[in-house]
């Protein structure tokens, strides 16, 4: 267990839907990332918090939106995606963004 | 920002055999290099790593090394077991952490 937890796991979900992933790390970070991990493109960036506060967005689709209530925890808010989102979505926790990253076991998402 | 760029994609070894990966990076201010293994439906987890005022580390089978000048990095697995297999990953980072696209290490018993 590396103090980065994800629910779900597993999240089926129609192109109409809304619904969450969320990641809590328990390592006292001050810094969260989401990743996006396909077979296409391994470990693509989404966003990044430091201090709570978005300090990255690598041109995401607004279909994706973050949110960061406080330091040890995260949210990434899904609607009307597309079969094409279907990924792995890693989240990741670290002190300070130069620093090692601890990633959680990620969400296996599907598209339908 | 930082640019990683990592080779091979894929990499097949016979068991024993030793096994290298190499990453370059753009930003001469990068200081920090670490390297994830990725085992299938698992999370990336660093397996070593090493700060810019050390040129090489070593942590049993695995070495890294670093070239401040020609700005690149390698992961050195020796004697390479079948549970060596997994997606490694290397990064740089100054201020932000970039990740390469990984290398698929395959261990053929």
């Amino acid at each position: 267990e590396t103090g980065v937890t994800q629910t779900p796991r597993h999240l089926v979900m129609g192109m109409t839907n809304k619904k969450s992933l969320k990641c809590e790390q328990h390592l006292g970070h001050n810094a969260m990332y989401w990743y996006k991990q396909s077979a296409k493109k391994p470990l693509e960036l989404m966003f990044v918090y430091s201090l709570e506060e978005r300090v990255e967005n690598n041109s995401v689709p607004s279909r994706f939106s973050p949110e960061c209530p406080n330091s040890s925890h995260l949210f990434l808010h899904l609607h009307t995606l597309q079969p094409e989102d279907s990924a792995l979505y890693l989240c990741a926790s670290s002190q300070d963004k130069a620093n090692e990253q601890f990633f959680g076991p990620g969400t296996r998402l599907t598209v339908l | 920002g930082e640019n990683v760029e990592q080779h091979p994609s894929t990499l097949s070894v016979q068991e024993g055999d030793s096994a290298v990966i190499k990453c370059t990076y753009s930003d001469s201010a990068s200081n920090y290099f670490p390297w994830y293994k990725q085992e299938l439906g698992k999370r990336p987890q660093l397996i070593i790593d090493i700060r810019s005022n050390v040129g090489e580390k070593k942590d049993q089978r695995i070495a890294v090394t670093l070239n401040k000048t020609a700005k690149h990095f390698s992961l050195h697995i020796t004697e390479t077991q079948p549970e060596d297999s997994a997606v490694y990953f290397c990064a740089a980072s100054k201020r932000d952490m970039r990740f390469g696209a990984g290398t698929r290490l395959t261990v053929k018993p």
